[in-house]
């Protein structure tokens, strides 16, 4: 059984650039979260995708955008990226998306850097 | 609003007991969880409590939740230096999303 990948691990960007981070859901797990983690601090929840359609969204501006695919694996998309977007940007999966009481299975997450 | 503290750093010798603290605000947490993170990893789920539910045991490590203080606490047991580490709680209603905290950076010396 797989875990949570993660593609790229680094990433090193310019301010007013676009960037695409994915991520491949737990073999059996349909329902894909991600977090923003910024130096120091705890993850920051971002938004939520469950069977191809957005399921919850955190306090991120609109240039944060996601998409699921069929085979539940992800996408997240910043465009406009600005120095403080510069964090640890982990994905999770979990078996559903209802509720958290399986817990999430976390990938290692891509370390973006804003330059 | 939601929101989840813990002390930032905690410092214990190889073989003690480490106990780390939790307090949330959310009184309509069901779930409580403690996840540990190790330098460039990502989050790896330790244990989780329900909120109907005041101890739970899992070999080394015991948690104890107090609902009445929305406080919680992790004890890790013989703490070896495997277990330096960062250790995050979070909390959810059962929807969609985490509330996790600052977390705790646990320093276990030999």
């Amino acid at each position: 059984e797989t875990g949570v990948t993660q593609s790229p691990t680094h990433l090193i960007k310019t301010r007013g650039q676009q960037v695409t981070l994915r991520c491949s859901s737990q073999s059996g797990h349909n329902t894909v979260s991600w977090y923003q983690q910024a130096l120091g601090q705890g993850p920051q929840f971002i938004f939520q995708y469950y069977r191809e359609e957005e399921n919850g969204r955190g306090n991120f501006p609109p240039r944060f955008s996601g998409l699921q695919f069929p085979n539940y694996s992800s996408e997240l998309n910043v465009n406009a990226l600005e120095l403080d977007d510069s964090a640890l940007y982990l994905c999770a999966s979990s078996l559903d998306h209802r509720s958290t009481n399986y817990g999430y299975t976390f990938g290692s997450g891509t370390r973006l850097t804003v330059v | 609003g939601e929101d989840v503290e813990q002390s930032l750093f905690l410092s214990v010798r190889e073989g003690d007991s480490s106990v780390i603290n939790c307090t949330y605000t959310d009184s309509s947490s069901t779930y409580l969880y403690w996840y540990k993170q190790e330098p460039g990893a990502g989050l790896q789920l330790l244990t989780y409590i329900f909120s109907n539910m005041d101890m739970k045991q899992d070999q080394r490590l015991t948690v104890l939740l107090n609902k009445k203080d929305k406080h919680l606490s992790l004890r890790i047991a013989d703490t070896q230096t495997g277990d330096s580490a960062i250790y995050f709680c979070a909390e959810s209603s059962g929807t969609y999303k985490y509330i996790f905290g600052t977390g705790t950076r646990l320093k276990v010396l030999a």
